[in-house]
């Protein structure tokens, strides 16, 4: 079967560092995505990983292990506005997207 | 317009209507998607087209009916609906065989409940 696993919610405070786990179970792999969504908005693109290792992107970095069936994503020097949940998705076989239900992350000042 | 639009935003709707939800891309894509998104549940993927041809249909109700005139343009058709179709319905576009990504972007959403 398919299936992604992530935290419901997690809490963290402004100016911290957050890492945000995902494993995943999937027919085929064709790389990892993570996506920002705000409370009532569209989920917008951050990351894909397709390879092993670590994609750093300004204050998020995302990281894959496909031995492991295992990705996170870090955030960096937390800012209010980064509250938001965050989605795991892998892509199959059949280049559709499997998604996690999201990691709510609260940032408290 | 730029990006992913759609229409409505929101929808109140009893479960003898009949109604449509519009989605628009600007961005020049040939893959459109819906999606379902209920509270603290993945995202659902209900229809793909690429080239405006479906080739997913996630065992989706025959009450969800979709179409897709262009490439430009995909709509979700609804009728007799039941309270459980209460959801946010998100469409999404990306262009496949383009970026090895295959990013999706996606629109607004409409928040449909169902009475």
């Amino acid at each position: 079967g398919q299936n992604i696993d992530q935290p419901t919610e997690m809490t963290a405070t402004e100016g911290a560092i957050v890492q945000i786990n995902c494993t995943y179970q999937t027919s085929g792999f064709n790389g990892l995505f993570w996506y920002q969504q705000h409370a009532g908005e569209a989920p917008t693109f951050l990351s894909y990983n397709v390879l092993d290792g670590l994609e750093e992107k300004g204050r998020f970095s995302s990281f894959l292990s496909r031995s492991k069936g295992y990705s996170y994503l870090l955030l960096k020097e937390l800012q209010m506005k980064d509250s938001a949940s965050y989605l795991c998705a892998t892509m199959d076989s059949n280049y559709q997207l499997i998604w996690g239900a999201g990691t709510k992350l609260i940032i408290k000042p | 317009e730029t990006g992913v639009t759609q229409t409505p935003r929101h929808l109140v709707m009893g479960m003898t209507n009949k109604k449509s939800l519009k989605c628009e891309q600007h961005l020049g894509h040939n893959a459109m998607y819906w999606y379902k998104q209920s509270a603290k549940k993945p995202l659902e993927l209900m229809f793909v087209y690429n080239f405006k041809e479906q080739t997913e249909n996630n065992s989706v109700p025959s009450r969800f009916s979709p179409e897709c005139p262009n490439s430009s343009h995909l709509f979700l058709h609804l009728h007799t609906l039941q309270p459980e179709d209460s959801a946010l319905y998100l469409c999404a576009s990306s262009q496949d065989g383009g970026t090895p990504s295959y990013e999706q972007y996606f629109g607004p959403g409409t928040r449909l409940t169902v009475t």
